[in-house]
Parts: C-alpha cells; structure tokens; sequence
C-alpha cells in the first residue's frame, strides 16, 4: 500500500530558486530513498538516507530525515530548468525485505 | 551501468486481448518488479519476484500474473485485458544481498492503452 505521501503535489519555481519537498510515512523504515522522473520515463535514483542519519549531501541535493516525525525533505539548491521533473520519496520498510514503497510524488517545475 | 530494458515503450491493444510485457536486466540482479503508475496515485506494486521461479504479489496483483524462467527476464500477462488497465508499466531490478539498501534501477516504462 502507499505510505508516503510527497507535499506539495506541485512546485513551480524560477530558476536559481531553491526547491523543497517534503515526505511523510507511517511505519518504522530502514531507509528512504528519493528518486526522479522526467516526463514519461522511468525514475531514476537520487539519493538515500538510512534511519540513523539525519542529513545527507549529494552536489545540490540536500537530504534530511526525521524519523520521530516519520517525515523526510528534500532540497535542490539553486535550481535549473533541467531539474524540472516528478519527485518520488520510497521507503524500505522494516520487515519488508527489498520492496521499496513509494510516495505520490511533487511535480517540480522550473521556468526560465 | 545497470541498464533496464522493456520490450515496448508504447502499446495499444483491444479489450479481452492477452498482452505481455516483458522486462530484461543486465546487471545480474535477483530482485525484479513490476510496477503501475497512475496520475495521483504514484507507483503501485503489480508483483515482484526475488529468484528465478519465485513471485510474490504486491498491492495490486488482481488481473495480473507473472513469469520469470530466466534471472534476467521478469514478464508481466495481461490475460485479459481491459480499459481499466490502461496506464503506464514500469519494471524494476535490485540487487539482493544481507543489509543491501535496495535501491531499484528503473526501465523507461511501457505505455499501454486497452481500447
């Protein structure tokens, strides 16, 4: 079932702006995973942080994750219109050895 | 670099029609999935398969089977089709190992419209 749920649904920002999302869960993960998507393809891994991080660095992705919150943001710094895809949060749950479940996604979009 | 293929990027077939969809990856993974992905409610697992010969459902298996004979293929049948199976297809490949974080290498998707 899907348990993570990405806010906002859609983003749309100018370039050189910073773009955040958020994602909420509900069980206790392993870890959690962002991935992206352009238009009509497949998604493509980002970044992962594991359940006893807190923050992670990957170029201008920033990762944070609050799992007393069971929620987890995601930040792209000075954005580009090339950034301008669906963003998808995926948890690996505890117990639920190698499914990853995914979240609704944000649109993200970056104009000129 | 972990490639996935699948056999159709776009599909159009007739209700009550069979229809497969086949998955191929390079990378040795054990792990294999298929996934739907409608607007507004992201991806849902169809079925996902940890072995050669080995499947287990996922959220949303009802109309749906699978096969997998070899560890590089991993098929999805529609074994009668129907509009409500219209949506986008994307099957995935992961490594299996103790403590493995399971990140997951994505096929482009195939588009599949049941008219």
């Amino acid at each position: 079932s899907q348990q993570g749920e990405e806010d906002p649904q859609a983003l749309s920002i100018q370039e050189g702006e910073n773009a955040t999302m958020n994602c909420s869960y509900k069980t206790s993960i392993n870890n959690l995973q962002w991935y992206r998507q352009n238009s009509g393809r497949g998604l493509v891994h980002l970044i992962l942080i594991r359940s006893n991080e807190r923050e992670k660095h990957s170029g201008r992705l920033r990762v944070t994750l609050d799992t007393s919150k069971k929620s987890s943001s995601l930040l792209i710094t000075a954005s580009r219109a090339a950034d301008t895809a669906s963003y998808f949060c995926a948890t690996k749950n505890t117990g639920t050895a190698s499914k990853l479940t995914f979240g609704t996604g944000t649109r993200l979009q970056v104009t000129l | 670099d972990v490639k996935v293929t699948q056999s159709s990027r776009y599909l159009v077939k007739r209700t009550g029609e069979k229809v497969f969809l086949e998955c191929v990856q390079d990378m040795d993974h054990e792990n294999m999935f298929w996934y739907r992905q409608d607007p507004g409610l992201g991806l849902r697992l169809i079925y996902f398969s940890y072995d050669v010969k080995m499947k287990e459902k996922g959220d949303i298996p009802e109309g749906y089977s699978v096969s997998r004979e070899k560890k590089e293929r991993f098929s999805l049948i529609l074994e009668s089709a129907s509009t409500n199976q219209t949506s986008m297809y994307l099957c995935a490949s992961s490594l299996w190992s103790s403590g493995a974080p399971d990140t997951q290498y994505f096929g482009p998707g195939t588009r599949l419209t049941v008219l």
